[in-house]
């Protein structure tokens, strides 16, 4: 148990469909994340949140939306997907953004499929 | 650039001692993490070095020499459980962390 809960484990979707991705953190947190991680390559940043203010993107497509309704909870939204964005996609946290020495938090992800 | 050095994958056997080593080049340097992430589950926080010299933590010891970017994770008394990929993580100047692709280690008995 991480204190990060992300749903749903597995998500099967076809290129055309809407859906969401969930987070949420029991830390007490003030940063979140969002993280893409393709097998054997190393984890890409997508998204930062520090005190539910966007604070980072990083290139990302637009048919990912992040949403950060407050400090607890963070949600990507996927639209129009390509097959290419099958992936883990990991949710994080940590005390606050912006700070060396603070740990990210990660849940147990999202494992997404495009078909 | 930004980038991030570590082998692929690793072999030890249980009971022994492996090192696990990272360099790195990051704009600006504020620390580096490690973390270990089993098969299909959340990477989980090991440590964290900001000054030169070996942090340990039980089995766990991880060394920082910042004016040769590099760094080690040593494992001792290895478990079957260590079996995981070991990930080096430095932040730069922006406070993001700069992540490697990891180290697999697999342990045998």
């Amino acid at each position: 148990e991480t204190g990060v809960t992300q749903t749903p484990r597995h998500l099967v979707m076809g290129m055309t469909n809407k859906k969401s991705l969930k987070c949420e953190q029991h830390l007490g947190h003030n940063a979140m994340y969002w993280y893409k991680q393709s097998a054997k390559k190393p984890l890409e940043l997508m998204f930062v949140y520090n005190f539910k203010e966007q604070t980072e993107n990083n290139s990302v497509p637009s048919r990912f939306s992040p949403e950060c309704p407050n400090s607890s909870h963070l949600f990507l939204h996927l639209h129009t997907l390509q097959p290419e964005d099958s992936a883990l996609y990991l949710c994080a946290s940590s005390q606050e953004g912006g700070q060396g020495g603070q740990p990210q938090h990660f849940g147990d992800g999202t494992r997404l499929s495009i078909l | 650039g930004q980038n991030i050095d570590q082998p692929t994958e690793m072999t030890a056997t249980e009971g022994a001692i492996v090192q696990i080593n990272c360099t790195y080049q990051t704009s600006g340097f504020n620390g580096l993490f490690w973390y270990q992430q089993h098969a299909g589950e959340a990477p989980t926080f090991l440590s964290y070095n900001v000054l030169d010299g070996l942090e340990e933590k039980g089995r766990f010891s991880s060394f920082l020499s910042r004016s040769k970017g590099y760094s080690y994770l040593l494992l001792k008394e290895l478990q079957m459980k260590d079996s995981a990929s070991y990930l080096c993580a430095p932040m730069d100047s922006n406070y993001q962390l700069i992540w490697g692709a990891g180290t697999k280690l697999i342990i045998k008995p």
